[in-house]
């Protein structure tokens, strides 16, 4: 099992430009999830799929579209990116019934000039 | 958004010492998992707790559910090279289902020579 992975591992852009992050788990769990990790502070929640055909808002939503394609595949799009999306993004699944527990994926390092 | 008080903020230790960290909120967890992420890698999981006052153990960590529910701690006994990394707590508010975690920002461990 490969568990959660994530594409691209590195990425730069330039502002406006829009780009798509993937992720996809092999572990046949409900509920995905995207985070984005800043300096000195913990993640936070971006969007979350409790189950494949939903989606919800998370923490800090804004500037940010998601795609539940599948079961495994979650993707996360910046329709014009901004420098204050610079930043470290995980992906992460979990089975969804109770303890929640979450497993992530390797990251995604975005800069944005 | 909220998130949770995580101390200490960094630690420097001596190789074989024993660790200490916590987190507390002032809202109720139902849920509480410790982290530990390396460098360049996504959290990786290294205990869950699901009950107030529970204690749960994973080799040289333990960890406890406060019983309160408004925090928990991580004990490290005998600290070695490879403990080094940032440590982080979550805590999650439904007892079950697909909600996202809400992360401390972490407590960087390092371990002197």
């Amino acid at each position: 099992n490969a568990g959660v992975t994530q594409t691209p591992k590195f990425q730069v852009l330039k502002t406006g430009q829009s780009m798509t992050l993937q992720c996809a788990q092999d572990m046949n769990h409900n509920s995905m999830y995207w985070y984005r990790q800043d300096p000195g502070m913990g993640l936070r929640l971006i969007y979350y799929s409790a189950s494949e055909g939903t989606t919800d808002k998370g923490e800090v939503p804004n500037g940010y579209n998601v795609s539940r394609l599948n079961k495994r595949e979650f993707s996360l799009r910046l329709e014009s990116a901004a420098p204050s999306q610079t930043s470290v993004y995980f992906c992460a699944s979990s089975s969804g019934r109770a303890g929640n527990e979450q497993f992530f994926g390797p990251g995604t390092r975005l800069t944005v000039l | 958004g909220q998130q949770l008080n995580q101390s200490p903020q960094s630690m420097f230790i001596q190789e074989g010492e024993d660790v200490s960290m916590n987190c507390t909120s002032s809202s109720i967890f139902n849920t509480w998992l410790w982290y530990k992420q390396d460098p360049g890698e996504g959290p990786v999981l290294l205990i869950a707790l699901y009950k107030a006052g529970e204690l749960t153990s994973n080799g040289r960590l333990t960890a406890q559910f406060g019983i309160t529910r408004k925090d928990s701690f991580l004990n490290i006994s005998a600290s070695i090279p490879s403990d080094v990394g940032i440590y982080f707590c979550a805590g999650l508010r439904s007892g079950g289902g697909a909600d996202g975690l809400t992360f401390g920002k972490g407590t960087h461990l390092i371990i002197q020579p």
